[in-house]
């Protein structure tokens, strides 16, 4: 119930294109959820993020689609660059006195081709 | 957005030996601190939840006689990896919760610990 499901693994977009990567939870106890990305051999750095009473969020090229009722959420990134090439993690975090724990995604490693 | 650091940034070591990595806070204090794993092309595997002045709070599965977390202050916790071997070799990141509704993460550059 603690999971988070996170697909693709990995995902190979032309520049230019649409990269979209899906999540998915059961906990409805879960009342918000971040997307980092990471570069290797650098700690994450959040993206944007999202609270379950918003079905949609953008920031420039960035933007969370969220289904509550499916409970399951999306990062889009349009005009996807070669810069974007990293991998990209969602996550939730439970309500109440969890202090910011997060519960991660498996991941999914995003090349963008020139 | 708020700083984390880490340090150091990378450190090699002789099997049997302990390292200490810090997380500082920069811009913000952190009564709570969180403590990471990951290993190459993996996610990031929860270890423990440091707490300012008081004990560390270990994820099941997690030795905390072998990663000792000391939460010196608000803007700094400490992992130290005793007695170190190679499977202990991994990345290690730290995260620190900027207080706010949602007490939004924000993470360190992780120290990269190989064990020879």
């Amino acid at each position: 119930q603690q999971q988070v499901k996170q697909s693709p693994q990995s995902l190979i977009v032309q520049k230019g294109g649409i990269s979209i990567i899906n999540c998915a939870y059961e906990n409805t106890a879960f009342d918000y959820f971040p997307w980092y990305q990471q570069f290797p051999g650098k700690g994450p750095a959040l993206l944007i993020a999202i609270r379950p009473d918003v079905s949609e969020k953008k920031e420039g090229r960035f933007t969370i689609s969220f289904n509550k009722s499916a409970k399951q959420f999306s990062l889009h990134i349009m005009d996807s660059q070669p810069g974007d090439s990293a991998t990209y993690f969602c996550a939730a975090k439970l309500g109440g006195t969890s202090y910011g724990k997060l519960t991660f995604g498996q991941g999914t490693i995003l090349t963008v081709h020139p | 957005g708020a700083v984390v650091s880490q340090h150091p940034s990378w450190v090699i070591c002789k099997s049997g030996t302990s390292v200490k990595i810090e997380c500082r806070s920069l811009d913000f204090q952190a009564t709570t601190m969180f403590w990471y794993r990951q290993f190459p092309k993996q996610s990031l595997m929860l270890m423990a939840t440091s707490n300012e002045g008081s004990k560390a709070t270990y994820e099941q599965g997690v030795e905390k006689d072998k990663f000792l977390i000391n939460h010196a202050s608000l803007t700094l916790s400490t992992l130290t990896v005793t007695s170190a071997h190679p499977e202990d070799s991994s990345f290690y990141i730290c995260s620190a919760p900027l207080a706010g509704i949602f007490n939004e993460q924000f993470f360190g550059p992780g120290t990269r610990l190989t064990v020879l």
